[in-house]
């Protein structure tokens, strides 16, 4: 059993697109996030929710909306994308906010041409 | 000037070498992590330390609180230890995670 999943994996679509990406974990936590990995490689979080309230919004444009419809899930909403959106971006969880390790999803690559 | 520093940047070893991987910080934290990131890009967590010294494997974390530094060794190195090994600083008061810019590993046979 996948115990944070992501989709889709890949994602390609055209600028000024609306997308979303979906994650769902099994592992009972409280605490979810997402984090964008650009193309150097660099991880920053974006966003992070505990109890489906959203704890952190690391200075992301109104254009990334999270949703938390209940703890096991964390969507990603993207509108109007732009080509500086292309980037992989993984979905985590972790049971306390931090003070056990995390588990990830294996990322969603998404390209905007 | 990143608040979470890696050193190597990048790191070549030859098969069975013990290899080193330095993280220091200048936040503060309740806890640091060791990721592994593997070539077709899933991470993995391989510790969590809030003090001390933590073994799995052929992998080693250390810590040291008072001068905001960690270690991560791998022992008998191996080229499936082949990856990005990335440190996350989980600041204290907050959930969030700060990373650092990650320790290109690769082991030759």
């Amino acid at each position: 059993d996948t115990a944070v999943s992501q989709t889709p994996k890949y994602l390609v679509t055209q600028m000024g697109n609306d997308k979303s990406i979906k994650c769902e974990q099994n592992l009972g936590h409280d605490t979810m996030y997402w984090y964008k990995q650009d193309s150097k490689k660099f991880l920053k979080i974006m966003f992070s929710y505990n109890n489906k309230e959203l704890i952190i919004n690391e200075t992301v444009p109104n254009r990334f909306s999270p949703k938390s419809p209940d703890k096991a899930h964390l969507n990603l909403h993207i509108n109007s994308l732009e080509l500086g959106d292309s980037a992989v971006y993984f979905c985590a969880s972790s049971p306390s906010g931090g003070y056990t390790e995390a588990f990830f999803g294996q990322g969603t690559r998404l390209t905007v041409v | 000037k990143n608040e979470v520093e890696q050193s190597p940047q990048n790191l070549t070893a030859q098969e069975g070498e013990f290899i080193t991987i330095n993280c220091s910080y200048s936040v503060g934290i309740s806890a640091l992590h060791w990721l592994q990131q593997h070539p077709g890009g899933g991470i993995v967590s391989l510790f969590m330390l809030s003090s001390g010294k933590k073994k799995h494997g052929r992998l080693i974390a250390t810590i040291n609180i008072q001068e905001k530094h960690s270690s991560l060794h791998i022992t008998a190195s191996h080229p499936r230890d082949s990856a990005v090994y990335i440190c996350a600083a989980f600041t204290s008061g907050t959930y969030k995670y700060i990373f650092g810019t990650g320790t290109r590993l690769k082991v030759l046979a």
